[in-house]
Parts: C-alpha cells; structure tokens; sequence
C-alpha cells in the first residue's frame, strides 16, 4: 500500500471549515482512500472513502486531486467534538489484503472556540 | 444496539503471565481484527481474521495468539512472549466485500503489565 504524509496537527476554530490535506504520490490506480479519526482514548471511526471523485457524505467532503497523489479531508463546520487524530489512509482491494488498513501516525485537528 | 465490544477497558497483569482480551461482534460481519497502539503512534496489525476457523498474521504478531471458532467473536492472547505488552488494543470488525475498507472499532482495551 502506498505511503501517506499528513502535517502532524491543525489548528481550526469552531464553525469554520477544517481542511486536512494529505500526500500520497506513490498511489497506484487500484488503491483508495480512506479517512478515519480518534478521538482520545476510543477506537478510531470511519469518515469517508473515495477513488478518484470526489465524495460528500453527512460528516465531511473528500477532494482527490486529478493526478491523485494528494487529497484533502474538508469538515464544513467544525465543532469542539471533531477534535481528534485524523487518519489519511491509502489502502489496495484484493483478496489477499482484503480489508487491512494501514495507519500512520496521523494529523491532530484541534478545534477552538 | 449492533456493535463490537471489548472488555475490561482496563486490564493489569503481572509480567510472565498470559492474558486473553475479549472481542465480540454483533453486526455479522465476516472480518475481524486486532491492532495494538502505542502512545502518540498510529495502530499496528496484529492479526486479522476474514472468515471462521481461519486467520492470518498481520505485521507485528510475535508474542500474540488468537482464535476464531465463532462469527462472533475474535479473542487476543497477549503472551509472555510479547516483549513489551503495555499497550492500548483495539479491535474491529468489517463486512467481507472485498472493496470495503470501512471498519468498525470497539472502544479499546488498555494492558499495563507490571
């Protein structure tokens, strides 16, 4: 699976849009990207995936670019509770690998009042 | 309520002694799996289970064994042979298809061995 780098924190204040970007310039065709966050202390909660369109779901927007080696996790309004540690994850579908993901060490959002 | 669940949140064992953590799953999904998490570090295979009665390493399963008799649920022996054992477990959970990265997360155990 290809390797991900994100900044190691962000700062946002609350209500404003949270943009978390992520570089993956080794991604093949075949891999995604996914997103995930952990908040402190519990087990990590899935956002949003996407291959080469864009994705918007009920919790954030996720913009691949055209050439696909960078992407970008938005949060429209951010709240105190989207404080967490978010994974950018590059991840290859295949019978073998199955659904194994492969965390890195991640970006921790914090949000402001 | 469906969901996975993991206990005790919190488990002290002393060093030299096996312990065995708990998984179970009530959302039928096919694929289990543990990860370990040291502080400030992201979470690390440790095995991974796609189907009953079958499992596979992931990337750290030295010092770790598991079992996978039920659908249901997915138990983690952490063993004397497991150099440093201090950690916080986690366990998921995902439905087969093949194209589905999305996991499901219990709430985590958290292992202090003394």
């Amino acid at each position: 699976d290809a390797k991900t780098t994100q900044p190691p924190s962000m700062d946002c204040a609350e209500g404003r849009a949270a943009n978390l970007p992520c570089n993956h310039s080794t991604i093949s065709g075949n891999e995604y990207v996914y997103w995930y966050r952990q908040i402190h202390s519990q087990g990590p909660q899935y956002i949003i995936h996407g291959l080469k369109n864009n994705e918007t779901n009920e919790m954030a927007s996720l913009i691949i670019t055209e050439d696909r080696k960078s992407s970008t996790l938005i949060l429209p309004h951010a709240t105190l509770r989207d404080t967490a540690v978010y994974y950018c994850i590059v991840r290859v579908a295949d019978k073998t690998s199955g659904s194994r993901l492969t965390f890195g060490e991640g970006t921790q959002l914090t949000v402001n009042p | 309520d469906g969901g996975i669940t993991q206990s005790p949140k919190y488990l002290f064992r002393k060093e030299g002694q096996n312990v065995t953590l708990s998984c179970e799953q009530n959302l039928n999904h096919d694929a289990m799996y543990w990860y370990r998490q040291d502080p400030g570090q992201g979470l690390r295979l440790i095995y991974y289970s796609q189907i009953v009665n079958d499992f596979q390493k992931g990337d750290i399963a030295e010092g770790y064994s598991v079992s996978r008799e039920k659908k249901e649920s997915f138990p983690l022996t952490v063993t004397s042979a497991q150099k440093n054992p201090t950690a916080f477990y986690l366990c998921a959970s995902s439905t087969r298809p093949i194209s589905s990265g999305q996991q499901f997360f219990g709430p985590g155990t958290r292992l202090t061995v003394l």
